[in-house]
């Protein structure tokens, strides 16, 4: 297992203004991944995130809306770039700890609100 | 095409079982996951199964899958007042696809 930590926990933002949210993880991980967890609906991948590299988008996801940092094996980032009230939701980052996509673990999630 | 189903709600008494269902829609999954989700709080990785097994066990939860009918269920013995929570089920296809969760309430 890993243990995740996410900061920060909840924000309030303005529209217009960006967030950048930060994930830690415990130990060097291969593989990391962002979701958005839209209100009462279930989790969407985002991207994955690349040590490295430009991270990997899922479809519906751009780079100039959801740019991603992962300097290390142990952190990485993803901003929300102009925010608007539609990009309220919880952020979760998780990772792959056996160097595989499978059996992630979680973050406990950054809840964002957008006014 | 990528889908997973499952119930919204579920109410049960205290010390009952549970039981959470969900279906999926790729015969290519390689795993199949249970995620618990309690409030304000991130995913806990539950349990999984393989594709190729169906059955699992792990303490109080078994794991049912119906690979033929792509059906995949959680069963928890002995439901208690701290399993309230939100089940995710999810199959993994290269990427973790997950249902829209189950809320499990449990009624002393």
């Amino acid at each position: 297992s890993a243990v995740i930590s996410q900061k920060p926990s909840r924000d309030i933002c303005q529209r217009g203004t960006s967030l950048t949210i930060q994930c830690q993880v415990d130990s060097q991980v291969t593989m990391m991944f962002w979701y958005r967890q839209q209100p009462g609906q279930s989790l969407t991948l985002i991207a994955t995130a690349n040590q490295g590299s430009e991270a990997t988008y899922e479809s519906g996801f751009v780079i100039d809306k959801f740019p991603i940092s992962r300097p290390n094996l142990t952190f990485s980032t993803l901003t929300v770039s102009n925010m608007s009230p539609e990009d309220s939701s919880i952020y979760l980052c998780s990772v792959g700890t056996d160097g595989t996509n499978e059996k992630l673990f979680f973050g406990s999630g950054t809840q964002l609100s957008v006014l | 095409g990528e889908d997973v189903e499952q119930s919204l709600f579920l109410s049960v008494r205290e010390g009952d079982s549970s039981v959470i269902n969900c279906t999926y829609t790729d015969s290519s999954s390689t795993y199949l996951y249970w995620y618990k989700q309690e409030p304000g709080a991130g995913l806990q990785l539950l349990t999984y199964i393989f594709s190729n097994m169906d059955m699992k066990q792990d303490q109080r939860l078994t794991v049912l899958l119906n690979k033929k009918d792509k059906h995949l269920s959680l069963r928890i013995a002995d439901t208690q007042t701290g399993d309230s929570a939100i089940y995710f089920c999810a199959e993994s296809i290269g990427k973790l696809i997950f249902g829209q969760g189950t809320e499990l309430s449990v009624k002393p």
